[in-house]
Parts: structure tokens; C-alpha cells; sequence
């Protein structure tokens, strides 16, 4: 069984729709990030969240708001979808410490926004 | 911030071929990782390599954390490398603890 997953890995919404993308993870590490791939392009940070009490914006939070219902699960939202937020969307984990900071990667949520 | 550069942009092979990816970053960095990102999206994780030397199989990876570079080699190339290849940094002196990816390097293998 994969160690971080995403649901639904396909998600096709109109304008104006508010949907959300849950990520679950078995690796039992604390921190959890929000990705977001445009084409062409490397991965963004949306939020992070580096324990169930500890949740932060990132690069591009504008839009998009979080919930760490438990270590193991972390959603994102988006409150009203519009088509710029079309794009591959991706959960990440790693463990606690600057020592342990390598990150694992979900298999993405392909979101588009009609 | 930290700039990642990744070179060259594409790269067609035939197979069998051997190639070298370079990664260049404009400060120190505590986490660098080395991806491969499959023609159906999926990101796999290849590399966890802030210094040093490792190898896997065909593939193995070199960072030179003091000239700030990184390179990725794969060997007697597959049709099955095919994809884009990413180099991702942390450097926890202006970041958020999160990776930050270079633009990646597009891998074609031809048979």
C-alpha cells in the first residue's frame, strides 16, 4: 500500500464550486505539505503544516485554505474554484528535524477548473 | 530566495546512451533531493543527497554541497527514464522547510 495518499486523483469542477483534496499518510511523520505543479513548471508551496496544532501559509496560499484533521490527514480547499487553479496538485510528508528532512510525495490530484 | 537551475532544459537520447543532469543553487542548503516525474505525473523520489555520493542501480547522484552544484547520471539508458527529472533544495535560512524545485530537465529516451 502506498505510504501517502491522495483522493480523488482526477477532479474535473466548474467555476465557482468549492471542492477539497484529501491526503493520508502512513509514514507516521508530523509535517505535511501542499504542492501545486503549473505545466512546464516545478512544484509551488501552498501550506504546511509541521503538527496537528501548526498550520502555515505558503508561497501561494490565495484561495486555498487547509484542515490537519489528525497527523495522518491533511485537506486542502478551495473555496471557490476558478480556472487559474487548474493544475497538478501534490501532498508531501517528511519526518521531525533538520536531520530527517527528506520529503515523500503522494501521487498528485490532477484538478480542472471549467 | 535560493535559485535552482537545471541544465540543459531537454534532452533526447537514444537507448543505451549515458547522460549527466546538472542542478546548480545560489546558497548553502541542509536537503537536496533528486526527482523523476513519470509521463502519467507521478513523482518519484530518486535521490536524498544534500552531500556526497550514492548510487542506485543505473542511476547515481553527486552533490558538492561547498561549489553548489548537483548532478544526476543515468546509465545504458531505457525508454522507461523518459520524463522530467527535478532537483528540489531546502535551505532552512529562507525558506519555510519546503522544497524549492528547479524547472527540471525533459527526458527523451527513443528506441
Amino acid at each position: 500500500d502506498a505510504d501517502v495518499t491522495q483522493t480523488p486523483r482526477n477532479r474535473i469542477t466548474k467555476t465557482g464550486k468549492r471542492i477539497m483534496l484529501e491526503c493520508s499518510q502512513t509514514k507516521g511523520h508530523d509535517r505535511m505539505y501542499w504542492y501545486r505543479q503549473d505545466p512546464g513548471l516545478g512544484l509551488r508551496l501552498i501550506y504546511y503544516s509541521f503538527d496537528v496544532k501548526d498550520i502555515n501559509k505558503g508561497e501561494i496560499s490565495d484561495g486555498y485554505s487547509v484542515s490537519r484533521q489528525a497527523q495522518a490527514k491533511f485537506s486542502l480547499s478551495l473555496e471557490s474554484a476558478i480556472p487559474n487553479q487548474t493544475a497538478l496538485y501534490f501532498c508531501a510528508t517528511s519526518d521531525t528535524g533538520p536531520a530527517y528532512n527528506e520529503q515523500f510525495f503522494g501521487p498528485g490530484t490532477r484538478l480542472t477548473v471549467l | 530566495g535560493i535559485q535552482v537551475e537545471q541544465s540543459p532544459p531537454d534532452l533526447i537520447l537514444q537507448e543505451g546512451a549515458n547522460s549527466t543532469l546538472r542542478c546548480n543553487f545560489s546558497d548553502s542548503v541542509n536537503n537536496l533531493q533528486w526527482f523523476h516525474q513519470n509521463p502519467w505525473g507521478q513523482l518519484i523520489n530518486l535521490f536524498y543527497i544534500p552531500s556526497g555520493t550514492k548510487q542506485n542501480g543505473r542511476l547515481s547522484a553527486t552533490t558538492v554541497a561547498t561549489e553548489r552544484y548537483s548532478l544526476l547520471y543515468i546509465s545504458s539508458s531505457q525508454t522507461t527514464d523518459s520524463g522530467v527529472y527535478f532537483c528540489a533544495v531546502i535551505n532552512y535560512g529562507g525558506s519555510q522547510g519546503n522544497l524549492i524545485f528547479g524547472k527540471g530537465t525533459k527526458l527523451s529516451v527513443k528506441p
